[in-house]
């Protein structure tokens, strides 16, 4: 079964600074490796896809990579705004589309 | 990207009813899938609702607690029976869209009181 683990659990940063987020999974068979979004009372929103064949893949001030053989995903976040603070997870999934999510980075962006 | 719709967004239980959430993609998908976020928690996936057979559940999920429908390419329901305050969550309904990106309805947070 994967195992997906975010670290940190919350993070705060002031405006501009560019954030990290990391991801790891134990098992690198993984198929696709997907980042969301989660606001405060919603749902989720998808903002990245890495399928197993790619290193990366990027979106505006968004920056995805995944390395399988170390089971690690970072999602980089160019130029922190306040607009950026929710929470962001990290799911793994299998050939069949079920996904395994880490707990969660919840950032804060100071203004 | 894949439009995803649930119903009802919100409710408030009372303990030992049960709700039906329904959940409406806005074309045919073969996949279906029902997560539960509890509160604090990240996403747990309960079953795999299969058009045309029983749905696939996951460990520690049940029919009898948690029967799913899946009448069509494009719908499916999942009752959370018997409710207690456990059950207070937000379900959510996902479904492989473009490119396999996965996408989710914004949810449907259940309260029981």
């Amino acid at each position: 079964k994967q195992e997906v683990t975010q670290i940190p659990a919350a993070l705060s940063v002031p405006e501009g600074e560019n954030l990290v987020l990391n991801c790891s999974f134990t098992d690198s068979a993984i198929y696709n490796l997907q980042w969301f979004r989660q606001d405060p009372g919603k749902g989720l929103t998808s903002l990245l896809l890495i399928q197993s064949s790619q290193r990366e893949q990027t979106s505006g001030r968004l920056n995805a990579s995944l390395d399988k053989s170390s089971g690690r995903s970072t999602l980089y976040i160019a130029a922190s705004q306040p607009g950026d603070s929710a929470t962001y997870l990290c799911a793994g999934s299998t050939n069949d589309y079920k996904l395994s999510f880490g707990a969660g980075t919840t950032v804060t962006v100071r203004a | 990207s894949a439009v995803i719709s649930q119903k009802p967004s919100r409710d408030i239980c009372q303990r030992g009813t049960s709700l039906t959430i329904q959940c409406q993609v806005d074309s045919q998908v073969t996949m279906m899938f029902w997560y539960r976020q509890q509160p604090g928690q990240s996403l747990t996936l309960i079953a795999t609702a299969n058009q045309g057979s029983e749905a696939t559940y996951e460990s520690g999920f049940v029919i009898d607690k948690f029967p799913i429908s899946r009448p069509n390419l494009t719908f499916s329901t999942l009752t959370v029976s018997n409710m207690s305050p456990e059950d207070s969550s937000i379900y959510l309904c996902s479904s492989p869209g473009p490119g396999n990106t996965i996408y989710f309805g914004e949810g449907s947070w259940l309260t029981v009181v």
